[in-house]
């Protein structure tokens, strides 16, 4: 299978607890972003990578939240000290970022329950 | 800042019946997305539109696009049941409406 993969799928902690997210794009893809959906909801935006640059933070990221993407591959999202507003599932998106096109294949998503 | 409307937010259909989904957008974008989501699924890219009067067709589903009036249309023809899901919007690179949940009904 050549998709985006997401691991975990499910993740449950703890208040206060720091989890982590990994995501790996399709081979070719430079681009890479991040989405927080809850139920009823679109996908908001988080951030945005073109290769191992993070180009574009949304503002309403908080500094719990961190992104990487070393080598320009794979990527993870970090959230510290975890609160039940956390809860929410987790959408990685890539695209070849082809001029004016930037078609997005997304994830299977993990789901971050925080008790 | 962009933001993305659509309407309406619930959808319930008759099967063999036509309907259109509506994305108003704020400000002036050059792409227009179309997705569907299963429940518990992820999202399916279905149309990618970049210029006004773009119009694309897949099935019984046709989208279009007026960057004049900010607007896209998604319209169901003739509806089945497996057209059942809730399909997204977004416009620019990034931004997504709440979604229209539709529901097609025997």
């Amino acid at each position: 299978d050549t998709g985006v993969s997401q691991d975990p799928r499910h993740k449950i902690t703890k208040r206060g607890q720091n989890v982590t997210f990994r995501c790996d794009p399709i081979s070719e893809h430079n681009r890479l972003y991040w989405y927080r959906q809850t139920l009823g909801q679109g996908p908001e935006f988080l951030t945005y990578f073109q290769n191992e640059a993070q180009l574009e933070k949304s503002r309403l990221l908080s500094d719990r939240f961190s992104a990487e993407r070393p080598k320009g591959s794979f990527s993870t999202l970090e959230i510290q000290r975890t609160e039940q507003g956390d809860s929410a599932m987790y959408l990685c998106a890539s695209s070849a970022g082809h001029r004016g096109v930037d078609e997005q294949f997304f994830g299977p998503g993990t789901r971050l329950t925080v008790l | 800042e962009l933001k993305v409307e659509q309407n309406p937010l619930f959808l319930s259909m008759q099967e063999g019946k036509n309907y259109t989904i509506y994305c108003n957008y704020s400000t002036t974008s050059d792409r227009l997305y179309w997705y569907r989501q299963d429940p518990g699924k992820s999202l399916e890219s279905l149309f990618v539109l970049l210029s006004n009067g773009a119009v694309k067709q897949e099935g019984r589903l046709m989208a279009s696009l007026d960057t004049k009036a900010r607007l896209s249309t998604l319209h169901i023809t003739a509806a089945v049941h497996d057209l059942s899901a809730t399909y997204f919007c977004s416009a620019g690179k990034s931004t997504f409406g709440d979604g229209t949940t539709l529901t097609v009904k025997p």
